[in-house]
């Protein structure tokens, strides 16, 4: 177990709604990163904090946004779901920006 | 534009055969590399590095600075390899993105 943590396991919401996805990083790794796993396009980097701070952006649409809160979890919200977001969204985290990632089990949405 | 290709989305081998797992990549400056894998039902983990020049699991995988590559090889492929891999450069430059391959889904068939 590599230690981070992804809640909820999954999620199935319908066209139009809001979800929060939440991920807890390992003890001591400061950075995280957020990713979309789906058939067609494979893993997809989102977004990337370090200790609170927006660090590097990726393909990720305006209605997705995230966060990394004073103790170091962070939160993705995706908004205006559509049928496309259905995915597995992964969470990872790192001890500093270039180091080895730990990958969350990911959160699987199902939009209806 | 830095990018990373992995030209095969899908290789089927058999058991014992060797396999190869292309990786491309087009960035400035010397990017540091990894290859991740995901098995079944199972969460990305790294497999190997190429700073750390190891062998994991029987993969090995150099860095072709001139053809700009870095491909995962195994000599004698087993049924536990099956799974997706992805290549993942870093780059040194501060700031800048993880950004993974494609993803390649290795098939060992018995």
């Amino acid at each position: 177990d590599s230690g981070v943590t992804q809640t909820p396991k999954h999620l199935i919401t319908a066209t139009g709604q809001r979800v929060t996805l939440r991920c807890s990083p390992r003890s001591g790794d400061l950075s995280v990163y957020w990713y979309q796993q789906s058939l067609d396009q494979g893993l997809q980097f989102l977004i990337q904090y370090y200790n609170g701070e927006e660090r590097a952006k990726g393909n990720i649409l305006e209605r997705f946004s995230a966060q990394q809160f004073p103790d170091l979890h962070s939160e993705l919200n995706l908004s205006s779901l559509e049928l496309g977001d259905s995915a597995l969204y992964f969470c990872a985290s790192s001890v500093a920006i270039h180091n080895e990632q730990f990958f969350g089990p990911g959160t699987r949405l199902t939009v209806l | 534009a830095q990018r990373v290709t992995q030209p095969e989305k899908l290789l089927s081998v058999f058991k014992g055969a060797p396999v190869e797992l292309k990786c491309n990549y087009s960035y400035s400056g010397s990017p540091e590399l990894f290859w991740y894998v995901q098995y079944s039902r199972q969460r990305l983990q790294l497999l190997l590095r190429h700073i750390s020049r190891e062998s994991i699991k029987g993969f090995t995988a150099d860095l072709n600075k001139g053809e700009t590559s870095f491909h995962l090889k195994k000599p004698f492929a087993q049924e536990e390899d099956s799974a997706m891999y992805y290549c993942a450069p870093h780059s040194d430059n501060a700031g800048n993105m993880l950004t993974f391959g494609g993803g390649t889904r290795l098939m060992v068939k018995p």
